[in-house]
This record gives C-alpha cells, structure tokens and sequence, in this order.
C-alpha cells in the first residue's frame, strides 16, 4: 500500500525560484493537509483542503499556494522560494480533521 | 503563549521505567492526537482522542476536557520508545501541535 507519497524527498532551491511540492494519497481520503516542521516551532498547518475543489488557509499560509483538483493529489506551489521557507515540510491525509492522520515521508527544502 | 503546551520538552528514562508525557491546550477542541516522530523523522499517528481514555499496547492516553489537559503514558519503557512525541488539538479543521517531547529510553 502507498498512503501518503510525497516528492521530491530533498530540494535546494535559490531564492525566488519556484516550485511544486507534490503529495498524493491512494486511500480515498477527503481531508489532506501541509505542515512545515521546523527547530523548536514544531509542526504547523499552511494549507489544508477538506475535498476537491476546496482548500483553505491554516496557521502560516503566506507564501505558498495550493489546490485540490482531483482527491488524490494536493500539491503544494513555492511562488518565489525565500530563506525563511527552509523546513521540512510533511503532507498529511485522513477521513477527516478528526480521524487518524496519515503522514508522508516529508520534504526537506532548503533555500539559498 | 502557545495555544498547545507539551512537557517535559525531554525526558530521559531507564529501560522499564513508567513515561508519562502532559499536553495542555488553551483552545475549544473536537479531538486531540498523539503522534510519535521516529529518529528518522517519519511521523504516525498514535491516537485520537474526544474523550476518555484509549490504550494500544503499553500505550495509555487520556483526555480531560474540562481541564483542556491530555496525558500519554508508557508502561514498562523500552529504547525503541525513544522518539518525539508530539501532541495536536484540533479546531475545526485546524490543527494546532504542541513543540514535542524528545523521549530517550537507556537499557
């Protein structure tokens, strides 16, 4: 079984490239979501989307973008890539918000 | 203020040793998840919570949602529990995590 796959699994960009992290999920989940991680903030929610064609904003949204246009895919857009957006991004999917959480691998991107 | 507060942020334990790690949440919440981060930085979901208590293995965790206040126990602790272990309250459909417990477990 699949569940959650994410690539790439590393990047490094330069400032004010752009680019799409790519998540997909084989399980038939309405809800998936994006979370960076980073040292001593934890895990926090960008974008999260409850079923295709909806998305709407979590916690620290600002600089990246995203869509729903099939359940299976949720890819995550980088507009004009800056240092602060170095993390490790992780995109999630499940039933919903209040069911168990399916994680992929993660993203590590880095941003010079 | 974080909305979600975990601690201890590290514990360090003998092999055997009963864990338990707090998590404490100031907003209103539809559910609570446990999640553990291994070394390697995979994530899983241990459990979800709306009320109570639920148990998986050596793993204990409970919720009082009156006192906005979460518990994960680990009975008789081995080294392979060593890993972070992570808390989130969700809101609707935001979820909002705590920092993480880093847990080591010595033999």
């Amino acid at each position: 079984n699949a569940g959650v796959t994410q690539t790439p699994k590393f990047q490094v960009l330069k400032t004010g490239q752009s680019m799409t992290l790519q998540c997909a999920q084989d399980m038939n989940h309405e809800y998936m979501s994006w979370y960076r991680q980073d040292p001593g903030m934890g895990l926090r929610l960008i974008h999260y989307s409850v079923g295709a064609g909806i998305t709407d904003q979590g916690e620290v949204p600002n600089g990246y973008n995203v869509s729903r246009s099939t359940t299976e895919d949720f890819p995550l857009r980088l507009l004009s890539a800056a240092p602060s957006q170095t993390s490790v991004y992780f995109c999630a999917s499940s039933r919903d918000s209040n069911q168990p959480q399916h994680f992929g691998d993660g993203t590590r991107l880095s941003i010079l | 203020k974080n909305e979600v507060e975990q601690s201890p942020q590290n514990l360090t334990a003998q092999e055997g040793e009963f864990i338990t790690i707090n998590c404490s949440y100031s907003v209103g919440i539809s559910a609570l998840h446990w999640l553990q981060q291994h070394p390697g930085g995979g994530i899983v979901s241990l459990f979800m919570l709306s009320s109570g208590k639920k148990k998986h293995g050596r793993l204990i965790a409970t919720i009082n949602i009156q006192e906005k206040h979460s518990s994960l126990h680990i009975t008789a602790s081995h080294p392979r529990d060593s890993a972070v272990y992570i808390c989130a309250a969700v809101s609707g459909n935001d979820m909002r995590f705590g920092a993480g417990t880093r847990l080591t477990v010595k033999p």
